[in-house]
């Protein structure tokens, strides 16, 4: 199946900091990606949809503000969380829709730990 | 909104099959069931999908109803690597659209 990266796959900060975690489809095109958080024991949660060129989407709840999202390339979203406090602190995943065909592959995941 | 519902958590004796249950009674004509699970801090890992056929592929087997409200995925010979979370999401296939999981099932695979 096709593979999507993330990077960093953890990473540590101070809180007011931010913080950009990319999200990369390897071998093939993807117009659209979606970033999810999961917190621990908990199930993953959609924050948005990022469309290549264009604003992303986000679902309810979820700031706009503090969650940056960029999609400047058919291979490359990046999500940027601003102003990272303790409570940001969360599992992100990434996820990649095949242009040609619509499936969709996860990356790995980013964790991130505000201090 | 998911539109799944599984139960919190399994034990299954490794080298038997593990079957974990899905009521998906809402489901739309147009909407496949598909299953992902989740090993501790990785993403999530497809295993299969369908729309109202049994399905099997190297990994397990899928078992849809009839009237296609509630399926079934089945490991047919469980491994402690088997242990995860599973994930059983409706979706209409093609389409693009984002998946929204719900809690899923913790499949606890015992030696």
């Amino acid at each position: 199946g096709a593979v999507v990266s993330q990077h960093p796959s953890w990473v540590i900060c101070k809180s007011g900091t931010s913080v950009k975690i990319e999200c990369r489809s390897l071998d093939f095109q993807a117009t659209t990606m979606f970033w999810y958080r999961q917190f621990p024991k908990q199930s993953l949660m959609l924050m948005a949809t990022s469309n290549e060129g264009s604003k992303a989407t986000y679902e309810q709840g979820v700031e706009k503000d503090k969650f940056l999202i960029n999609h400047a390339s058919l291979t490359l979203s990046t999500l940027t969380v601003t102003s990272a406090h303790p409570e940001d602190s969360s599992f992100y995943i990434c996820s990649a829709r095949v242009t040609a065909n619509n499936e969709q592959f996860f990356g790995p995941g980013t964790r991130l730990t505000v201090l | 909104d998911a539109k799944t519902t599984q139960p919190p958590s399994m034990d299954c004796a490794e080298g038997r099959a593990a079957n974990l249950p899905c009521n998906h009674s809402t489901i739309s004509g147009n909407e496949y069931v598909y299953w992902y699970r989740q090993i501790h801090s990785q993403g999530p890992q497809y295993i299969i999908h369908g729309l109202k056929n049994n399905e099997t592929n190297e990994m397990a087997s899928l078992i849809i109803t009839e009237d296609r409200k509630s399926s079934t995925l089945i490991l047919p010979h469980a491994t402690l690597r088997d242990t995860a979370v599973y994930y059983c999401i409706v979706r209409v296939r093609n389409t693009g659209n984002q998946f929204y999981f719900g809690t899923g099932t913790s499949l606890t695979v015992i030696p």
